[in-house]
């Protein structure tokens, strides 16, 4: 059973940069994709980006200059960068991992069905 | 592609039937889940590819609808049931979630 436990700073000033990681215990990491998602009680959850064995990554649009998701698959670790923050980016962030359907001849997301438990994150000056 | 819920929050009483809808802006197909939230914790998921029940969630939760509509019923509302719901769409990156209904106690 694969679980995911997630660290990183959770204080950050305006314009620093945000770096969690999810670290993939269990079961083997391949053929997945592994995502980042946000909540705050402005935007409701929010997509930010994933990640799969291969590293290819999509991102949400609004976010894509400033962000990087990246999946080390020595470590089986997946992790979140953030650049030049603001108070906008206050938020609870999770990590999840993606179950797989077929779409086609290929696979896709359909629905996030292991989360970690969240890491609070407050950009304040 | 937005998707908005309704109700935005509920209140009723164990036993009772619930249901939650869920629209969204164009046809995605059956690409749609149904998560639950408590408070302090992560989603949950209940619900995928509209209608196929996740491993381990009760019976009493099922999903129906394809292209812009889709419906999260709870047959006989149990005390652990009172949470917040949100749906998501995933068939155009970037994935979205709906804003959330709220089903409380009456």
């Amino acid at each position: 059973q694969v679980q995911l436990q997630q660290w990183g700073a959770g204080l950050l000033k305006p314009s620093e940069t945000l770096s969690l990681t999810c670290g993939i215990f269990g079961r083997s990491f391949s053929h997945y994709y592994w995502t980042w998602i946000r909540q705050s009680p402005e935007k409701g959850l929010e997509w930010i980006g994933e990640v799969n064995h291969l590293g290819d990554t999509n991102y949400n649009p609004s976010l894509k200059s400033r962000v990087t998701v990246s999946l080390d698959t020595s470590k089986t670790q997946c992790s979140l960068k953030l650049s030049s923050v603001t108070a906008a980016d206050t938020a609870v962030y999770y990590c999840a991992r993606a179950l797989l359907g077929y779409c086609g001849s290929s696979t896709c997301p359909v629905g996030l069905d292991v989360w970690g438990k969240g890491t609070t994150v407050t950009v304040s000056s | 592609i937005q998707l908005t819920q309704s109700p935005s929050s509920l209140s009723a009483s164990v036993g009772d039937r619930v249901t939650i809808t869920c629209r969204a802006s164009q046809d995605i197909a059956s690409s749609f889940a149904w998560y639950q939230q408590k408070p302090g914790q992560a989603p949950k998921l209940l619900i995928y590819e509209a209608s196929t029940l996740q491993s381990g969630v009760p019976s009493r939760f099922s999903g129906s609808g394809s292209g812009t509509d889709f419906t999260l019923t709870i047959s006989g509302l149990q005390p652990e049931d009172f949470a917040t719901y949100y749906c998501q769409q995933l068939y155009n990156y970037f994935f979205t979630f709906g804003p959330g209904t709220k089903v409380d106690i009456k």
